[in-house]
């Protein structure tokens, strides 16, 4: 496709379950990011890979959060045993620019009832 | 931790108007983009400056990098109400390395017909 896609747009969970978000990037971007935003702030670094190599991890609020790229295009983002803090928009971004020039996608909202 | 602040943090004006808004760091960055995000959307690259007091324009819209590579600015002439949305800053290459992209807090305008 022309630009970055998720999926899926809104996912409503209960407290607890796991949930799985899936990003699909450009193709040919080397690079994959993982933000979270909360509403009404800037979005924040959970992950980022290089191919299929997860480089940083650093900004996973917690070991419940697992992000994995496996072939070096599409890539998930799990959240084990969701908690209401989870709730917000999860966006990914891909890029191949030398300043890290970014591309996102639309977001995926999660809302832990 | 670095910190990115944006002002003003909201923003409502008349179509027709100037406005500037402002990205300050205590932090040196190698690059700084500007992004837009709209309503259930990603956000959407602008402009990336890279050298210290780089001045950029962008139609209506006018970016500048600070001297030392710590702040910028955007200044819109002129506002219309398609200019309307958040408006975020975000760092690259600071001191966690060039991969991490660190996002402002956003300046939300809103421009009245």
């Amino acid at each position: 496709g022309a630009g970055v896609s998720q999926s899926p747009r809104y996912k409503v969970a209960k407290r607890g379950q796991d949930v799985a978000l899936r990003c699909d990037p450009i193709s040919g971007h080397v690079s994959l990011f993982w933000y979270q935003q909360a509403l009404g702030q800037g979005p924040e670094f959970l992950t980022y890979f290089q191919n299929e190599a997860q480089l940083d991890k650093s900004g996973l609020p917690s070991d419940r959060f697992f992000a994995e790229r496996p072939e070096g295009s599409v890539s998930t983002l799990k959240i084990q045993r969701t908690q209401q803090e989870d709730s917000a928009v999860y966006l990914c971004a891909s890029s191949v620019g030398t300043y890290n020039e970014q591309f996102f996608g639309p977001g995926t909202r999660l809302t832990v009832l | 931790t670095q910190l990115l602040e944006q002002s003003p943090q909201f923003l409502s004006i008349q179509e027709g108007e100037n406005l500037t808004v402002y990205c300050n760091s205590s932090s040196v960055f190698s690059s700084l983009q500007w992004y837009r995000q709209e309503p259930g959307e990603g956000p959407v690259l602008l402009v990336t400056v890279v050298t210290g007091g780089e001045v950029k324009k962008l139609k209506r819209l006018t970016f500048q990098f600070g001297d030392a590579r710590k702040d910028s600015s955007l200044h819109i002439t002129a506002a219309q109400p398609g200019d309307t949305g958040l408006y975020l800053c975000a760092g690259a290459g600071g001191q966690t390395g060039a991969n991490n992209l660190f996002f402002g807090t956003g300046t939300r305008l809103t421009v009245i017909p």
